[in-house]
């Protein structure tokens, strides 16, 4: 099964943009690449999610690499409402599910 | 938009008892179904993937005969933890998805304490 790798934790200022990598080298490829956000207490809460080429919505955008082994979720303005631990997750053909342990955004005001 | 909900949402139980934690979607209906736990500040933990009507696949570790898993229907998911013990206390999450290039839909989470 395909394993997803993201950095702990990352830091940001109010009002600036926030890239958050994922690294998934043993992708295959028909997996599609999630993301979703957690709040303490609170159920994961869906970002975006796509399968080769980039993705924008109102909340995100995902890159994803050429070689589908990477993919980047870009916040362009973070707010104090984005911090949250954010998790990048892959769905495979036979819907097995692989995440990793979650990047913590810390955002200053 | 499509929602997922868990029932209930907290729940406290006696040390050997059983308690069962439901998880439905609201407006689709979800072929697969996935439930999790989490420890405080720690990431989730994949425990179990079920489908409509077939057993559930359940992760390395996870006590099969402990997390009964039933996906009885295409709308509802029900988790029963059997003899629980403190040690099984843990934030429990589920989420459906449709289709495989569908969202997945997390619920809110339950709450479980076990005195």
């Amino acid at each position: 099964d395909a394993k997803t790798t993201q950095p702990n934790s990352m830091e940001s200022n109010e009002e600036e943009p926030v890239h958050l990598p994922c690294n998934h080298s043993t992708i295959s490829g028909t997996d599609y690449i999630h993301w979703y956000r957690q709040l303490p207490s609170q159920g994961p809460e869906y970002v975006i999610h796509g399968l080769t080429s980039n993705v924008n919505n109102r909340m995100a955008s995902l890159a994803i690499a050429e070689d589908r082994k990477s993919s980047t979720l870009i916040l362009h303005r973070a707010t104090l409402r984005d911090a949250a631990v954010y998790y990048c997750i892959l769905l495979s053909n036979d819907y097995k599910l692989s995440f990793g342990a979650g990047t913590t955004v810390t955002v200053r005001a | 938009g499509a929602v997922v909900s868990q029932h209930p949402s907290r729940v406290i139980c006696k040390s050997g008892t059983s308690v069962k934690i439901e998880c439905r979607s609201l407006d689709f209906q979800a072929t697969t179904m996935f439930w999790y736990r989490q420890f405080p500040k720690q990431s989730l933990m994949l425990m179990a993937t079920s489908n409509e009507g077939s057993k559930a696949t359940y992760e390395q570790g996870v006590e099969k005969d402990k997390f009964l898993i039933n996906h009885a229907s295409l709308t509802l998911s029900t988790l029963t933890v059997t003899s629980a013990h403190p040690e099984d206390s843990s934030f429990y999450i589920c989420s459906a998805i449709q289709g495989r290039g569908n969202t997945i839909y997390f619920g809110e989470g339950s709450w479980l304490t076990v005195v």
